[in-house]
């Protein structure tokens, strides 16, 4: 089944210990992004990349970094989390930046204390 | 002001109603108009998508895309209670795979 794979699906954790979400995709789709949602503020684009070791910011980049090593896999990590990154967080992939439709994980809900 | 702004309701109707849900924007070269749904617990799932104005129908669903108005709405005829989500407009212009949402729309079908 073509899908994107998120892990975990929910998290608790502590202000400034480091963690990673990932995210893998088998469809050999060549553009991946990570989005947060938040209440009012409807998705917002994290970071992007249009292929392997091709990465850049969308419009909330701050406190975030990714990294894209090989086509399937694009993990976000927080190097030192806040309590203003509590949020929902999806990955999506897409065959190229010009395709119409992307296909969406089924979300990261993150809690920072 | 956003981009895209979208009414986040909620709304609710009746089994069987024609539900309309609307996004305007503000960027003129928006060219690709796409509507997603997002069942609870869930990652958003591409409904319908459009280039440049017109309309295009697909089962109970039917998309439109005024330019000139800067408006795009998402009609569904005879709502059921399985079309109950979070409906999410989102539209991208022809240079840039940036794609940009609008804040979601949160539908109920009541029985």
């Amino acid at each position: 089944e073509a899908q994107v794979t998120q892990n975990p699906r929910y998290l608790i954790t502590v202000t400034g210990k480091k963690l990673t979400v990932t995210c893998s995709q088998n469809m050999n789709h060549e553009y991946m992004s990570w989005y947060r949602q938040d209440p009012g503020l409807g998705l917002r684009q994290i970071y992007y990349s249009m292929n392997v070791e091709v990465t850049d910011k969308g419009d909330v980049p701050e406190g975030y970094k990714v990294s894209r090593k090989e086509k399937r896999n694009f993990p976000l990590i927080l190097e030192s989390p806040s309590p203003n990154q509590t949020s929902l967080y999806f990955c999506a992939s897409s065959s190229s930046d010009r395709d119409y439709g992307y296909t969406f994980g089924s979300g990261t809900r993150l809690t920072v204390v | 002001q956003k981009e895209v702004e979208q009414d986040p309701g909620p709304l609710s109707v009746p089994e069987g109603a024609i539900v309309s849900l609307n996004c305007t924007y503000s960027n003129s070269a928006f060219q690709y108009f796409m509507w997603y749904r997002q069942y609870s617990r869930k990652g958003p799932e591409l409904l319908m998508y459009t280039y440049s104005s017109g309309n295009k129908e697909d089962g109970r669903f039917t998309a439109q895309v005024d330019k000139s108005s800067k408006y795009i709405s998402l009609f569904i005829r005879d709502s059921q209670p399985s079309d109950s989500a979070t409906y999410l407009c989102a539209m991208k212009s022809s240079n840039t795979g940036k794609l940009i949402f609008g804040q979601g729309t949160t539908l109920q079908v009541k029985p």
